[in-house]
């Protein structure tokens, strides 16, 4: 089974902070996505990588950095964190042969609070 | 900028019917369709994927796209409690839409 794990469940943070995010898969899956889920938009795009070290912006980037050093492991930084970015955070990945087609894997989330 | 369009609902069926979700794209160069069940509180988890006009059938799920008219939609035969949850559809893997919340009630 593909497993994506996420840092934390709940987290909460004062404005101004510099918060990461940790995502990590177990499937040696090249492509890795960073979504926020907020009640009536939906889940939106909000960075991806499709190999190591290389990322594309997405739909929302704005307020937000990744990090792909490693396969596995992909981070979303708020660089100063603040309240409309309150929000759950949801990391996907995909294997990498025909990534437009391939099924994405969800990580269970992070619902950040940000006071 | 690429749309997904789906009611939001909620669509209340009673349990043992079909219940019927659609979702259009603006994009006419999409080449592939998901589904996504995510019940409260918790992440989406793929039902159905769809590349091919014409229908797709899983056991009680068959998804359906046409792509002259830019709609992809689900069926669920056989409607149970246990299926009330949010269903999103996708484009590409890339583009959610809202989702639609559907309730089966018994």
């Amino acid at each position: 089974d593909v497993k994506v794990t996420q840092s934390s469940r709940y987290l909460v943070k004062r404005t101004g902070e510099k918060v990461f995010l940790e995502c990590v898969q177990d499937m040696d899956h090249e492509n890795m996505f960073w979504y926020r889920q907020d009640p009536g938009l939906g889940l939106r795009l909000i960075y991806f990588s499709y190999d190591v070290k290389m990322k594309e912006k997405g739909d929302i980037p704005e307020g937000y950095s990744v990090s792909r050093e490693k396969k596995e492991r992909f981070s979303l930084i708020l660089e100063s964190a603040s309240t409309n970015q309150t929000s759950m955070y949801l990391c996907a990945s995909s294997a990498g042969t025909g990534w437009f087609t391939d099924t994405q894997y969800f990580g269970p989330g992070t619902r950040l609070t940000v006071l | 900028q690429k749309e997904v369009e789906q009611n939001s609902g909620p669509l209340s069926v009673p349990e043992g019917a079909i219940a019927s979700l659609n979702c259009t794209y603006s994009d006419r160069g999409s080449q592939s369709f998901f589904w996504y069940r995510q019940y409260s509180g918790k992440s989406p988890e793929l039902i159905m994927f769809i590349y091919s006009n014409g229908d797709k059938e899983d056991g009680r799920f068959t998804a359906q796209l046409n792509k002259a008219s830019q709609y992809v939609s689900l069926l669920i035969r056989d409607s149970q409690p246990s299926d009330s949850a949010t269903y999103l559809c996708a484009v590409d893997k890339l583009i959610f839409g809202t989702g639609t919340r559907l309730q089966v009630f018994p």
